[in-house]
């Protein structure tokens, strides 16, 4: 399967506790965005690479989130001393391109990455 | 403030029958609306779309209509199928391609 995977599905940390997901888009693809979401909402945007370029940060993304996309491939994001407002499911999102991204269809979801913080 | 509204959170429907699913916006300024579909433990998948210099766009059994001066668009399946329960977002895009999304209404369609 070529399709955006993210690991771990599921991630239960203790308060205070460092957490790191991995996101592996389909390869071609040289956007990756990062999205958040709480049961009831909809995904609310974290960050976007292009290639290995961090292009954009949301506000929601506070000093201990950290996400790396090295090489233009994977990425992975980093939530330091996790908090329990922290639990929530972190989806990862890829595209081929900006002038695709307006068409919707080509970008891809993984199936999330679930965090719960006690 | 939410700028991309759902305010049904559920929504049950006969299989045959029509579901529309509504979805209100704020901000004057989207200039492409998408639906996408979600199951459980999957990641949302783009269903359908349209540009705001249009108001009706068809595929198959869906189609999205776009109000503008009312700043409403709308989700109809039709026929309804037992597949098609979900829950379904709504998402406008910005002027810096950011997807702004609802909270998402669960369709659950009855046999």
């Amino acid at each position: 399967d070529t399709g955006v995977s993210q690991n771990p599905r599921h991630k239960i940390t203790k308060r205070g506790q460092n957490v790191t997901f991995r996101c592996d888009p389909i390869s071609e693809h040289n956007r990756l965005y990062w999205y958040r979401q709480t049961l009831g909402q909809g995904p609310e945007f974290l960050t976007y690479f292009q290639n290995e370029a961090q292009l954009e940060k949301s506000r929601l993304l506070s000093d201990r989130f950290s996400a790396e996309r090295p090489k233009g491939s994977f990425s992975t994001l980093e939530i330091q001393r996790t908090e329990q407002g922290d639990s929530a499911m972190y989806l990862c999102a890829s595209s081929p391109q900006v002038r695709d991204f307006v068409s919707g269809n080509t970008i891809y979801f993984g199936e999330g990455s679930w965090l719960t913080v006690v | 403030d939410q700028q991309v509204k759902q305010n049904s959170p559920s929504l049950s429907v006969q299989e045959g029958r029509i579901s529309i699913l509504n979805c209100d916006y704020t901000n004057s300024m989207f200039d492409y609306f998408l639906w996408y579909k979600k199951y459980p433990a999957e990641g949302p998948t783009f269903l359908i779309s349209i540009s705001s210099i249009k108001d009706k766009n068809e595929d198959g059994r869906f189609t999205v209509f776009l109000n503008k001066s009312a700043k409403h668009l709308s989700l109809h399946i039709v026929p309804s199928q037992p597949g098609d329960s979900a829950v379904y977002f709504c998402a406008a895009k910005d002027s810096n391609y950011q997807l702004i999304w609802g909270a998402g209404t669960k369709l659950i369609i009855k046999p």
